[in-house]
């Protein structure tokens, strides 16, 4: 199975200021179509996991643009240009290169 | 608007098993996968598998393989996850999601207990 890790678990931050998270892949998420099949989510506290970008760097529909995200093969950042304080919860990225799809653990987001 | 409702929380005893619904409206029922996954607590999601609704084809995961089943009934635009052989490290909360992961049921809180 392809395992998913991510840095930081933690992570508080200044309303206003970037902030970025880091997910690796133990295996590459590159398919042969160009695409790299890595998503990445927000759960915020009793809700269902939002889709915020999808094949590793493309927006979901209705999400800010202050969201982006960048990398190929195993290596994969997302990034929160301006950080709002209704981005806080937990961020996870998920990999669908493979069945079985794996998940990283998540990244805790609040406001310091 | 689309749309995954699904069934409520269920109690249920070592060695049972248990059946979640996930009711789609908003969009063609049978051109989408339907993903079933689960997030026990404190842990990260798992992926259990998934049901191809047009032709009710399965594929799951090599962790549940030996004790769950996916099955469709298109006219009521309901899809079903039944899980077997209960254990307490089932606890969890289990949710469908659409094809690429855009649309997300609620959850369905599954408790294991003597």
């Amino acid at each position: 199975d392809v395992v998913m890790t991510q840095s930081p678990l933690s992570l508080p931050v200044t309303p206003g200021e970037p902030a970025s998270i880091s997910c690796r892949s133990s295996q590459s998420l590159l398919h042969s179509d160009g695409n790299n099949y890595l998503h990445w989510y927000l759960q915020k506290p009793g809700q269902s996991p939002q889709l915020l970008i999808y094949l590793g760097s493309a927006r979901a529909s209705g999400v800010p643009d202050r969201f982006s995200g960048s990398g190929s093969g195993t290596d994969f950042t997302l990034t929160i240009s301006r950080v709002e304080a209704e981005d806080v919860g937990v961020y996870f990225c998920m990999q669908a290169q493979q069945t079985p799809f794996t998940f990283g653990p998540g990244t805790k987001v609040d406001i310091k | 608007q689309v749309q995954l409702l699904q069934s409520g929380a269920e109690v249920k005893k070592p060695g049972a098993s248990v059946t979640v619904s996930c009711k789609a409206s908003g969009y063609p029922f049978t051109s989408y996968t339907i993903h079933w996954l689960r997030q026990a607590p404190g842990q990260r999601f798992e992926w259990m598998g998934w049901i191809t609704v047009a032709s009710g084809e399965v594929e799951f995961s090599h962790q549940f393989h030996d004790r769950i089943t996916m099955t469709r009934d298109t006219s009521t635009a309901t899809v079903y996850m039944e899980l077997f052989s209960l254990g307490f490290d089932d606890t969890a909360l289990y949710y469908c999601a659409r094809e690429t992961f855009d649309y997300w049921g609620q959850g369905s809180l599954v408790t294991v207990s003597s």
